[in-house]
């Protein structure tokens, strides 16, 4: 069964202290890897695509990396403003559902 | 170029009615994409749509119906609503071509069944 498994669940952070938040994937094929920022009571807003093992993207205090069984969301430096829910999904290769969602890692950043 | 719309944005049913939520998109995209968000479950897939007049099945389509009747819209049904189906509804739609594949989403219709 194709799995995105995401950790920790939820994450409490002072301003200014860098973490990772880890997505961990089981699929049959991997055609590549989205992350997506939640804020309460609206929808995922669309943050990297990752594709390759190797492969980094950055935004601001933000940096996605992808190896070949997971991929790591730094958080350099972080602000209260960055208190959101991240989601994970990986792009399948064929199937009935070509996005496969984590349960989501709840980052709080306190001042 | 206002991207996904939905509506409504909240609505509160009782066991047995029925009711279609609306998504709109306004870039052309060919997929589009219902998904339900509940907690602890993440989002899940109910069913897809790859083009105009065309729709699928995904993870969770039991109880939901849907058409695409023109590319623009999306629209998801539900004929007996139960209380199981009290969740957050999100549409999402993308672009065609290969390495185009970011789905863009909604801002989600909150959907309490009593």
């Amino acid at each position: 069964e194709d799995q995105v498994t995401q950790s920790p669940e939820a994450l409490r952070l002072q301003e200014g202290e860098s973490s990772s938040l880890n997505c961990s994937y089981t699929v049959s094929g991997l055609r590549g890897l989205f992350w997506y920022r939640q804020d309460p009571g609206k929808g995922p807003e669309f943050l990297f695509t990752l594709y390759s093992a190797g492969e980094e993207k950055e935004k601001e205090r933000l940096k996605a990396t992808l190896t070949k069984k997971e991929s790591f969301l730094h958080i350099t430096a972080p602000k209260p403003e960055d208190s959101a829910t991240y989601l994970c999904a990986a792009i399948l290769n064929s199937g009935n559902t070509p996005l496969v969602f984590g349960k989501g890692t709840r980052l709080s950043v306190i001042a | 170029n206002a991207g996904v719309t939905q509506t409504p944005k909240f609505r509160v049913l009782k066991t047995g009615q029925s009711m279609t939520l609306l998504c709109a998109q306004d870039m052309n995209h060919e997929y589009m994409y219902w998904y339900r968000q509940d907690p602890g479950m993440g989002l899940r897939l109910i069913h897809y749509s790859v083009g105009e007049g065309t729709t699928a099945k995904g993870e969770v389509p039991d109880g939901y119906n849907v058409s695409r009747l023109k590319k623009q819209n999306f629209l998801l049904g539900l004929e007996s609503a139960a209380p199981s189906q009290t969740s957050v509804y999100f549409c999402a739609s993308r672009g065609e071509r290969p390495f185009r594949e970011t789905q863009y989403f909604g801002p989600g219709t909150r959907l309490l069944v009593l």
